[in-house]
């Protein structure tokens, strides 16, 4: 099975300043790779997603993610930080049909 | 657009007491899910169905059942509730359940068992 490691359960950082939240997943076969992001008492939103067109993919909201396959990562980055930005981020990988595997996510804080 | 509704949102359970929380899209997707998430462990899923008729389980089925009489509704059904099943459920939906086809989830419902 496959699996999802984030690190860093919560990132502060400062308005204005730069994002990075960290994701490594496991396979040998490079998976389609997903960024969601889930507001206070919302469901997840789909924030970007790597289907093998391009290594660096563009989402919603200035995010973007770069996927490297000899480091087995998907790293979500945005240039500035936003007050907005501040929600739980979740990464997640898929194979097959129906398969789904979410990393235990990231808490991000935005200090004004 | 109304996509993925969850209910009820809010929920205290006796233990030993049952329940069912109720999951309907209008986005005429096939495939349905339950997960359930838990601080510090990321989303489980409990149980998917690839259609009308026919579900399957996930990771983390025990104590739950299911069932997919129409393609708009998905309902999640706890027998006998357990504290250790107070955590918050999300229902999600995909119209063709293709590994690079994105989630669309319901905005969760929040379950203690006490």
């Amino acid at each position: 099975a496959q699996s999802v490691t984030q690190l860093g359960s919560h990132v502060s950082v400062s308005e204005g300043a730069l994002v990075l939240l960290r994701c490594n997943y496991s396979s040998s076969v490079p998976p389609y790779l997903f960024w969601y992001v889930q507001y206070p008492n919302q469901g997840l939103q789909l924030l970007l997603k790597y289907t093998s067109a391009a290594t660096l993919v563009k989402g919603i909201n200035g995010f973007e993610a770069e996927f490297k396959k000899s480091e087995t990562s998907f790293h979500l980055t945005k240039p500035s930080a936003h007050m907005s930005d501040a929600a739980e981020y979740f990464c997640a990988v898929s194979e097959s049909f129906g398969q789904f595997y979410f990393g235990t996510g990231t808490s991000l804080t935005v200090i004004p | 657009n109304a996509g993925v509704t969850q209910t009820p949102k809010f929920r205290i359970l006796k233990i030993g007491q049952s329940m069912t929380l109720q999951c309907t899209q209008d986005m005429n997707h096939n495939y349905m899910y339950w997960y359930r998430q838990d601080p510090g462990m990321g989303l489980k899923l409990i149980y998917y169905s690839v259609g009308a008729g026919i579900t399957d389980k996930g990771e983390v089925p025990n104590g739950y059942n299911v069932s997919r009489s129409t393609t708009e509704d998905f309902p999640l059904r706890l027998e006998l509730a357990a504290p250790s099943q107070t955590s918050v459920y999300f229902c999600a939906s995909s119209y063709s359940g293709t590994a690079n086809e994105k989630l669309f989830f319901g905005s969760g419902t929040q379950l203690s068992v006490l």
